[in-house]
């Protein structure tokens, strides 16, 4: 069975940086593209980013965290990550973790980044 | 990377038919066969309903279908149920990026 889990959420102070984990199980993490995806409180979806799988795994951004956030794996723990620097308050959301084809087929239950001081 | 257009409520009764629409531009729904639809419950995540414009994953409904004519996509749900109340999001693939749109709260009546 696919599952995803993500961790790591919590609040952090504007300028702050939070690492998220996504742990995968069921399936090869590397060998599939996977994404972040939020959702601000109340709001609707936003794809936050990509990579994709093969030596390498180009990464691609929103431009609403291009040079602030940086998505990678440890395909030896089945396991994505997502470093968030220089936070702000528009960064507030639960965020989730997808397999990602040219749609996200599965989805962990979120984590939720509270930026405030 | 603008978001889809979507109405912001739709609403209907039990066993009547209701079509959620999702308007991009020629740069993403309407270059590509590649729009998904997810429905989302309170406080869970999203699920995916359609994917390629018109395909089901296993275990959806066939209450649930999509089209697409250039570039705005549709979900049509039939025989509304009271379970069908959630929010809807449509998504497109744009290459190295995706997209979703805004999403709409379907209220059954």
């Amino acid at each position: 069975e696919v599952q995803l889990a993500e961790s790591g959420g919590g609040l952090v102070q504007p300028g702050g940086s939070l690492r998220l984990s996504c742990a995968a199980s069921g399936f090869t993490s590397s060998s599939y593209a996977m994404s972040w995806v939020r959702q601000a409180p109340g709001k609707g979806l936003e794809w936050v980013s990509v990579i994709f799988s093969g030596s390498g795994g180009s990464t691609y951004y929103a431009d609403s965290v291009k040079g602030r956030f940086t998505i990678s794996r440890d395909n030896s723990k089945n396991t994505l990550f997502l470093q968030m620097n220089s936070l702000r308050a528009e960064d507030t959301a639960v965020y989730y973790c997808a397999r990602n084809f040219r749609y996200f087929d599965y989805w962990g239950q979120g984590t939720l980044v509270t930026v405030s001081s | 990377q603008s978001a889809l257009t979507q109405p912001a409520s739709v609403s209907g009764s039990p066993g009547q038919s209701i079509t959620i629409s999702c308007t991009g531009t020629s740069s993403d729904v309407g270059s590509y066969n590649y729009v998904s639809w997810y429905q989302q419950h309170p406080g869970k995540a999203p699920k995916l309903m359609i994917y390629d414009v018109t395909n089901r994953p296993s275990g959806v409904s066939n209450r649930f279908s999509g089209s697409k004519s250039g570039n705005t996509a549709s979900l049509t749900i039939s025989g509304l149920q009271a379970e069908d109340e959630a929010d809807y999001y449509c998504s497109s693939y744009i290459s190295s990026s995706r997209v979703f749109g805004g999403g709409t709260k379907l209220t059954v009546l």
